[in-house]
Order: C-alpha cells, then sequence, then structure tokens
C-alpha cells in the first residue's frame, strides 16, 4: 500500500510570493495534519484536518491556510513568504481524531525562500 | 519551560552497546505517547508507541512514568543502522489529535 505522498519535493521561492503544497494521505486515512520543521527542531504543529473541517491550530500566522478535499488530500497554502518561511513542511495522517492514533508521514517538501 | 525536552545529544556509543535517552513533559493532561525516529533530511517515522505499562518492540524497550512526567527509550545492542535522531513526542497537548515534539536526541553508533 502507498504511503502519505507529498508534492512537490523541492521547492524555491522568493520572499513576497506564494506557495501551495499538496499532500495525499494513506488509504482509508481521513485525518490529515501539517508541520513546519525547521533546521534542528523537531516538526512545529500547524493544522489537522478531519472530514474537511479544520481541527486544529497551531501559533502560526493567518498567512498560513489549509484545506481538505473530498478524497482527503490536502492542501498547505503560505501567502507572502518570508525567508524565516524556509523549512521542511511535512503532512502526516491517521484513522482519525483520537489522540491513540498514530501518525504517520509523507517525505515532506523542502521549501527556500530567498 | 519547553513542553518536550531532550537531551540533544549527540549520544556517540561503540556497536553492540545499550543505550538509553529520556524525555520529560509539561502537560500532565497528555494522553499518548511516541518515539519517531529521523534520518538525515528524511521524515519522522514512527518507532513505537509507549503504554503505560511498559513495552517493548525486539531491541527497543519504552517506558513511561506519569507521576514524574518523563518517557525513556532503551536501546540494546546497538546497531550502525540505529544511528539517527529520535524525537520524543506527546499527544494531546493543549487537547486533541496534535503532536508536539521534542528537539530530538542524536545517536550515533559507531564500529
Amino acid at each position: 500500500d502507498a504511503g502519505v505522498t507529498q508534492s512537490p519535493t523541492h521547492l524555491i521561492k522568493t520572499r513576497g510570493q506564494h506557495v501551495t503544497l499538496r499532500c495525499s494521505p494513506i488509504s482509508g486515512h481521513k485525518s490529515v495534519s501539517w508541520y513546519q520543521q525547521v533546521l534542528g527542531q523537531g516538526p512545529q504543529f500547524i493544522f489537522q484536518y478531519y472530514e474537511k473541517e479544520e481541527r486544529g491550530r497551531g501559533n502560526f500566522p493567518d498567512r498560513f491556510s489549509a484545506r481538505q478535499f473530498p478524497n482527503y488530500s490536502s492542501e498547505l497554502n503560505v501567502n507572502a513568504l518570508l525567508l524565516g518561511d524556509s523549512a521542511l513542511y511535512l503532512c502526516a495522517s491517521s484513522v482519525g481524531l483520537a489522540e491513540s492514533y498514530e501518525q504517520y508521514f509523507g517525505p515532506g517538501t523542502r521549501l527556500t525562500v530567498t | 519551560r519547553k513542553e518536550v525536552e531532550q537531551d540533544p545529544g549527540p549520544f556517540n556509543v561503540p556497536e553492540g552497546a545499550t543505550v538509553a535517552f529520556n524525555c520529560t513533559y509539561s502537560n500532565s493532561a497528555s494522553q499518548s505517547f511516541f518515539w519517531y525516529r529521523q534520518d538525515c533530511r528524511k521524515e519522522p517515522k514512527l518507532l513505537m508507541s509507549v503504554y503505560s505499562s511498559g513495552n517493548e518492540d525486539g531491541r527497543f524497550t519504552a517506558q513511561l512514568n506519569r507521576a514524574s512526567q518523563y518517557i525513556s527509550l532503551l536501546i540494546r545492542d546497538s546497531k550502525l543502522s540505529d544511528s539517527a535522531t529520535y524525537l520524543c513526542v506527546v499527544n494531546g497537548e493543549g487537547g486533541g489529535n496534535k503532536l508536539t515534539f521534542g528537539t530530538g536526541t542524536q545517536l550515533k553508533v559507531e564500529l
């Protein structure tokens, strides 16, 4: 079975531009979460979606938004990019919302903002 | 105080050694606990969930002490392939299915 997939794998953008990152969860998983990982740190929670609704939001500015589609895939959008947005963006999927459900990560999108 | 704290290491150990990592968390309401492994420039991979009674998976043993808000991971008979960063992860910080990660502990297993 395919794991979590993300696209693109790498991206280079200029300050002020906009970016869209995509994620497809494991088949049968209905929840998708997004995380940002900067070098030397653990991943930081950005959003969680379940059944197309936002179910959790981390401490990120409004420039960050996301959505989930009927097929459970998801997009993360970042507007007005800053140099500090350079990071590895990880998508994780899980069966549902319960805390005990394990989350599985995709390979990530490495975003560089110049 | 950080929500999840780990010693960043690095821990440099010879092949075959036993190594232990520790982690503390701040929110006593946290419900679920995990260890993830992350190789350089790769995604985190789930190593094991951590249960109150302690659990073992081959050479790996995880322990949870809710009273002390402390989680541990023991690796026996270290292999070169165990070299990675080990992330302590807590779920339920602030409610819901949101993972809170420590900064990770780097392990280097040497010949």
